[in-house]
């Protein structure tokens, strides 16, 4: 059975700092890939998703994500976070020919002045 | 446009009553999907309508839970004589159908508290 990985359950940084969420995932073939947020009492929001072509996957809110096919990964990362860009992050994959899409158990941004 | 919406978007019960959840996908989505997130855990699939196909109920955790799906619009979840573990935010989410590609979109969820 496919699954997704969220090692970091929980994450801090620094206004204005980088950030990287990891994302790994244990399925044969290559899945599509997704990364939502959620603000809290929100429901998710789509900031990406990755089906082929360029492994690099620009999202919204100033978001990226790397496809590392030889990792089976889908690390999320901006450059500068924002106040704002605290809320919980769930990263999930969907099989090719199939509906059913499996999340991550998310991981939860705190963003300190 | 509007999107996904929920209702209610909060409900208490007492343990062993029914309870039902309502979804309205955006409108022109064909495909239908019910979650559940659990304090503490991702999301998990309980169910998934693809037009007049018949559902997928692979996720359903017990037949205490049932969804259905009327003139392949409105969706409504039944849980009947609800637990305790049955607490947890239960999120809709539509997509159009056609393509292998689609994205969900999803609703803000109704928050289900069982005491």
């Amino acid at each position: 059975a496919q699954s997704v990985t969220q090692p970091d359950i929980h994450i801090t940084v620094s206004e204005g700092a980088s950030l990287e969420l990891r994302c790994n995932y244990s399925y044969g073939a290559t899945p599509y890939l997704f990364w939502y947020v959620q603000s809290p009492g929100q429901g998710l929001q789509l900031l990406l998703k990755y089906f082929s072509g360029d492994t690099l996957v620009q999202g919204i809110k100033g978001f990226e994500a790397e496809f590392k096919r030889s990792q089976s990964s889908f690390n999320l990362r901006k450059p500068s976070v924002h106040w704002s860009d605290a809320a919980e992050y769930f990263c999930a994959v969907r099989k090719r020919s199939y509906q059913k899409v499996t999340f991550g158990i998310g991981t939860k941004l705190q963003v300190i002045p | 446009g509007a999107g996904v919406s929920q209702s209610p978007s909060n409900k208490v019960t007492e343990k062993g009553k029914d309870v039902e959840l309502r979804c309205d996908p955006i409108s022109g989505h064909t495909a239908l999907y019910w979650y559940r997130q659990s304090l503490g855990q991702g999301l998990e699939f309980l169910i998934y309508f693809q037009g007049n196909s018949a559902p997928d109920k692979s996720g359903l955790p017990s037949d205490r839970f049932s969804a259905e799906r009327t003139g392949g619009s409105v969706s409504t979840l039944t849980i009947q004589r609800t637990q305790q573990e049955d607490s947890a935010v239960y999120l809709c989410a539509s997509s159009p159908a056609g393509t292998q590609e689609e994205t969900q979109y999803f609703g803000p969820g109704t928050r289900l508290l069982v005491l």
